[in-house]
């Protein structure tokens, strides 16, 4: 069965420093999303990405965070200077985006640790 | 914005009994209302989902009702078992072409053998 894959599992980054966490998602699906999940808190909702645009984003989602589609199979979200508090798990999720489909089909999750 | 409200956080049960998670909306505009479970280590995994001009739907020992006028829904798990244990969130999706997801703060379920 197709599942979203993401790379890696687990990151460990200094304050400061830039990360790019990478998901791969279902290969028929048209949207793609960004969560993110700190450490007993809820899923939220990052960013949405469409016909290879944002389509909808957070106010999580400020200048420091990117999202890009480089290669037709990949989806990255680049944060450029990881801060303690973007320690979390960040999952990458996809839909296939036809009428009436809504399920979004979550990735494992990356785990990020910003010292 | 939606803000989605989830009871109770941890809940246990004795294997053969039912579990009931309960769930509110804010945003009267939300037409889609998804469970995810959740396993350890594992991103979310939807197990049932109800859109909004549906009262009840069932999928074996799962079932979700919806009541629109008092904006909320509620998981019912009939005849646990012990792989039932997980977390599980529910979600409200506000109508547009994104149908991004905001989620409850998650139900701790342990069914105890």
């Amino acid at each position: 069965e197709p599942e979203v894959t993401q790379t890696p599992s687990h990151q460990v980054t200094q304050m400061g420093q830039e990360v790019i966490l990478r998901c791969v998602p279902i290969s028929n699906h048209l949207y793609f999303y960004w969560y993110r999940q700190i450490l007993g808190q809820k899923v939220e909702f990052l960013v949405s990405f469409y016909n290879n645009e944002i389509s909808e984003k957070s106010e999580i989602f400020d200048d420091q965070f990117s999202v890009e589609r480089p290669d037709g199979s990949n989806f990255t979200l680049k944060i450029r200077s990881t801060k303690l508090e973007d320690s979390a798990m960040y999952f990458c999720a996809s839909r296939r985006g036809t009428s009436g489909d809504n399920e979004q089909f979550f990735g494992p999750g990356t785990r990020l640790t910003v010292l | 914005g939606e803000n989605v409200e989830q009871h109770p956080s941890t809940l246990s049960v004795q294997e053969g009994d039912s579990a009931v998670i309960k769930c509110t909306y804010s945003d009267s505009a939300s037409n889609y209302f998804p469970w995810y479970k959740q396993e350890l280590g594992k991103g979310p995994q939807l197990i049932i989902d109800i859109r909004s001009n549906v009262g009840e739907k069932k999928d074996q020992r799962i079932a979700v009702t919806l009541n629109k006028t008092a904006k909320h829904f509620s998981l019912h798990i009939t005849e646990t078992q012990p792989e039932d244990s997980a977390v599980y969130f529910c979600a409200a999706s506000i109508t547009g072409s994104a149908r991004q997801l905001t989620f409850g703060s998650g139900t701790q379920l342990t069914v105890l053998p």
